[in-house]
């Protein structure tokens, strides 16, 4: 398994600003993802942090709004910019490790709720 | 496009009621399947996997699911819920191509009333 924590836990932003959610793994992993939950929706894929190059991004998520970084095999960052009300979610980290079939078990942290007013 | 479908969104049992809770995908190729659970306050956790092998998954906390190719399905089943299965129940699908990219279901809020 993976202990993951994310900081900050939750947050209220101004409209116009930016935040920046980190994550941080207790080892190193192969694979770091970033969802967003939205109010009563499911789980949705931002993008896929990659170490040492630019993130994978999803359809309708672009780089300018969710800039991603992943200095090492441990840590990742994702700033939601210009944040609007839409951007009011929950943030998600995830890991997987390896490459064999295992590797596709993902492990989650426990998200940032963002709220933007 | 791939997609997830939970066909139950709100669900209340009674204790020790049996819980089934369907879980639809569209994709033709090999899949790997999960089912994931939040409890409230707590981050998703994985309750089971299905890789290939046995189509019936035993996962913790006595849930099983099946999965059943010609359908397209694999639905969670539990014979007798507590109140501590109160959760929201998330469905997951990945492709076996290495892409590690999960596909969610919309989930499913399971409420068990003591």
């Amino acid at each position: 398994s993976a202990v993951i924590s994310q900081k900050p836990s939750r947050d209220i932003c101004q409209r116009g600003t930016s935040l920046t959610i980190q994550c941080q793994v207790d080892s190193q992993v192969t694979m770091m993802f970033w969802y967003r939950q939205q109010p009563g929706q499911s789980l949705t894929l931002i993008a896929t942090a990659n170490q040492g190059s630019e993130a994978t991004y999803e359809s309708g998520f672009v780089i300018d709004k969710f800039p991603i970084s992943r200095p090492n095999l441990t840590f990742s960052t994702l700033t939601v910019s210009n944040m609007s009300p839409e951007d009011s979610s929950i943030y998600l980290c995830s890991v997987t490790r390896g490459v064999t079939s295992s590797s596709y078990e993902q492990y989650f942290g426990p998200g940032t709720r963002l709220t933007v007013t | 496009a791939q997609s997830v479908s939970q066909h139950n969104h709100h669900v209340i049992l009674s204790e020790a009621a049996s819980l089934e809770l369907g879980c639809n995908y569209s994709y033709g190729g090999t899949v790997n399947l999960f089912w994931y659970v939040q409890y409230p306050g707590q981050h998703l956790q994985l309750l089971l996997k299905y890789f290939s092998g046995d189509p019936l998954v035993k996962g913790i906390k006595g849930f099983e699911a099946e999965f059943i190719k010609s359908k397209f399905s694999f639905n969670l089943r539990k014979p007798s819920v507590q109140w501590s299965d109160t959760a929201e129940y998330f469905c997951a699908v990945t492709t076996t191509s290495g892409t590690y990219k999960y596909i969610f279901g919309t989930g499913t809020r399971l409420k068990v009333l003591a």
